[in-house]
């Protein structure tokens, strides 16, 4: 376990459903990520908080919604998602951002598969 | 181009022998340098990380880096069945860019 959790770990839902994705993190770390990983595809960073601040949106539609209300725990909130959207979900955090702390610890993630 | 290069594979070995991972990159200012593991329906696991020119060995890993050919390499000596898995190159400047990841299979 490298002290990063998410919930769920499958997740099924219909393109008009609303769901949330859950990070936490034991190891006193300040940033956290969000990335997507698609089959074949390298991963694809989605949002980055560092001190719970939003330092990085790539692009990201709108039906993808990042909280960060600590240091410990992200949330991606889920709203009338597409069937592209199917994919593995990947938390992971740092001790900050920068260079040589930059080291990235990852959850388990979550596999999600919308209908 | 892409940012992060490696051969997707796979990459067969018997056990035992040498396997060797390459990674190209494209950010001249690029300033660290990490290896993942990732078996099937895992995350990412770190195995290695690197900044500055020249080898850093951890157990069977070795990581080699140049800088200026901006090329980065893992190694991995006896390798073992349990070896097998995707590895993913990350090469880090204000983001982390990663490679799609070359399959390691090590055959007994």
């Amino acid at each position: 376990e490298t002290g990063v959790t998410q919930t769920p770990r499958h997740l099924v839902m219909g393109m008009t459903n609303k769901k949330s994705l859950k990070c936490e993190q034991h190891l006193g770390h300040n940033a956290m990520y969000w990335y997507k990983q698609s089959a074949k595809k390298p991963l694809e960073l989605m949002f980055v908080y560092n001190f719970k601040e939003q330092t990085e949106n790539n692009s990201v539609p709108s039906r993808f919604s990042p909280e960060c209300p600590n240091s410990s725990h992200l949330f991606l909130h889920l709203h009338t998602l597409q069937p592209e959207d199917s994919a593995l979900y990947l938390c992971a955090s740092s001790l900050t951002r920068q260079g040589s702390y930059n080291e990235q610890f990852f959850g388990p993630g979550t596999r999600l598969t919308v209908l | 181009q892409k940012e992060v290069e490696q051969n997707s594979g796979p990459l067969s070995v018997p056990e035992g022998a040498i396997a060797s991972l390459n990674c190209t990159y494209s950010d001249r200012v690029s300033q660290s340098f990490f290896w993942y593991r990732q078996y099937s329906g895992k995350s990412p696991e770190l195995i290695m990380s690197i900044y500055s020119n020249g080898d850093k060995e951890d157990g069977r890993f070795t990581a080699q880096l140049n800088k200026a050919s901006q090329y980065v390499s893992l190694l991995i000596r006896d390798s073992q069945p349990s070896d097998s898995a995707t590895y993913l190159c990350a090469v880090y400047n204000n983001d982390m860019r990663f490679g799609a990841g070359t399959r390691l299979t090590v055959k007994p």
